[in-house]
């Protein structure tokens, strides 16, 4: 079955770097994704991987992608407050509907 | 150019009672999508429509939950005889296509936060 798996929690202190965890079962995905949410808000598409990639740069944000393994990873540069948030690892299934891990939240210590 | 708009951003219902959840998706976006977020879990996607048509139905609960997207208004999520199991917070999603290209990028609205008394 489709399954996403992520750690449930993560504090960091302002200027660390952070790093979430994420592994998934169902490989047939052609993206995969990070959303963010922020209390009481809507979701926010924060970056994608192709799944021919094995990494992704964007400003603060790398993403590593280990195929054979199944394992997804975002890392944030130097962590800001106001990155705190719940980060969902998601990848697409059939049809088009998004398949969401479990969230994991981001505490961050100033 | 306007987000994805639900209403309303909260939603009180009495056990038996029904509730009407609206999405108006981006302009130009004929793809919608509703996904539930249980309390403390992850969104878990519930039906996928086009105008008029329902395309992917998997994750809506058999009974009492029904969905349309008609040619004219926005999308309804409808729930009948609401239960306390049914309080969460239901997400709409729409995208300008689907498939695997990156124009299906699946853009989400505020939420509705349904409460169950």
């Amino acid at each position: 079955g489709e399954d996403v798996e992520q750690s449930l929690f993560l504090s960091v202190r302002e200027g660390d770097s952070s790093v979430i965890n994420c592994t998934y079962t169902d490989s047939s995905s052609t993206y995969l994704y990070w959303y963010k949410q922020e209390p009481g808000a809507g979701l926010q598409l924060l970056t994608y991987i192709f799944s021919n990639m094995d990494m992704k740069q964007d400003q603060r944000l790398t993403v590593l992608l280990n195929k054979k393994d199944k394992h997804l990873s975002l890392r944030i540069a130097d962590t800001q407050t106001g990155d705190s948030a719940i980060y969902f690892c998601v990848h697409g299934g059939a049809t088009n509907k998004l398949i969401f891990g479990t969230g994991t939240l981001l505490a961050v210590q100033p | 150019n306007a987000g994805v708009m639900q209403n309303p951003r909260h939603l009180v219902r009495r056990r038996g009672q029904e509730a009407r959840l609206r999405c108006s998706p981006m302009k130009g976006h004929s793809h919608v999508y509703w996904y539930r977020q249980l309390p403390e879990e992850g969104l878990k996607f519930m039906v996928y429509l086009q105008k008029e048509n329902i395309i992917d139905e998997s994750g809506m609960p058999k009974e009492r939950f029904s969905a349309e997207f008609p040619k004219e208004g926005p999308s309804i999520l409808r729930i009948q005889q609401v239960v306390r199991g049914d309080s969460a917070a239901y997400f709409c999603a729409s995208s300008l296509r689907t498939g695997t290209s990156l124009s299906g990028e699946q853009f989400f609205g505020p939420g509705t936060r349904l409460t169950v008394l």
